[in-house]
């Protein structure tokens, strides 16, 4: 059974950059057809989606963040993490990591969801 | 990009009643494109339902959601203790994912 869990730090400068890390357990990143998502909820307030990567390096970006996200693989170490530069109090949250399921052949993609998700880490942007 | 609406905001009822949640969007989605979460305090989303009306692995067939074009709908038939929680409905278009803001459904 596939296990996520992200790690990095939990308390972060303004204007530093965020660095977290996904470690994909249970599976290999590279196998199926699967997109790998970084997903952020501040206290007590709805999920904002970040972006997603596909183990081929192809990747998408929440465009209210894109100037200041990267979202890159290491399929040797079965990881993919983010980084967010600039942060402000804004970009504390809860941010989770999930793996996306897609199925279908060009052009008639089918989404089968996020179904496995991380426990979330905590953080906190504050000097 | 595409803006998701739910409503109500708050849902109040009692064990073993029937819920319907709504879920609008700003334009029209392909139904293979919506799925339905659940959260619960301190615990990350759980996929219910994705394709607008397909259960995931192990949900309850308490669970079902339908619709299409910019309206959907996630019905829960018996609430169980288990099921007050928060529930989301996500969309996928234009290569970014929207979440709604959420109902939350809590125990009157």
């Amino acid at each position: 059974q596939v296990q996520l869990q992200e790690s990095g730090p939990g308390l972060v400068k303004p204007s530093q950059t965020l660095s977290l890390t996904c470690t994909v357990s249970g599976g290999s990143i590279s196998s199926g057809s699967y997109y790998w998502s970084w997903i952020r909820q501040p206290a007590g307030k709805g999920l904002e989606w970040i972006g997603h990567i596909y183990t081929s390096g192809s990747n998408d970006y929440n465009p209210s963040l894109k100037s200041r996200v990267t979202i890159s693989v290491d399929t040797s170490e079965n990881q993919f993490s983010l980084r967010l530069s600039s942060v402000t109090a804004a970009d504390t949250a809860v941010y989770y990591c999930a793996r996306e399921v897609w199925s279908g052949y060009y052009p008639h993609y089918h989404y089968n969801g996020m179904d496995v998700w991380g426990q979330g880490t905590t953080v906190t942007v504050s000097s | 990009e595409i803006v998701l609406t739910q409503s109500p905001g708050t849902l109040s009822l009692s064990p073993g009643e029937r819920v319907t949640l709504s879920c609008r969007a700003s334009q029209s989605v392909s139904s293979s494109y919506l799925a339905w979460y659940q959260q619960k305090p301190g615990q990350a989303p759980r996929l219910l339902i994705y394709g607008a009306s397909n259960r995931a692995t192990g949900i309850p067939d308490r669970f079902s959601g339908s619709g299409s074009g910019t309206d959907f709908t996630l019905t829960i038939s018996r609430l169980e203790p288990e099921d007050f929680a928060v529930y989301y409905c996500q969309q996928y278009g234009s290569s970014l994912f929207t979440f709604g803001p959420g109902t939350k459904v809590d125990i009157k």
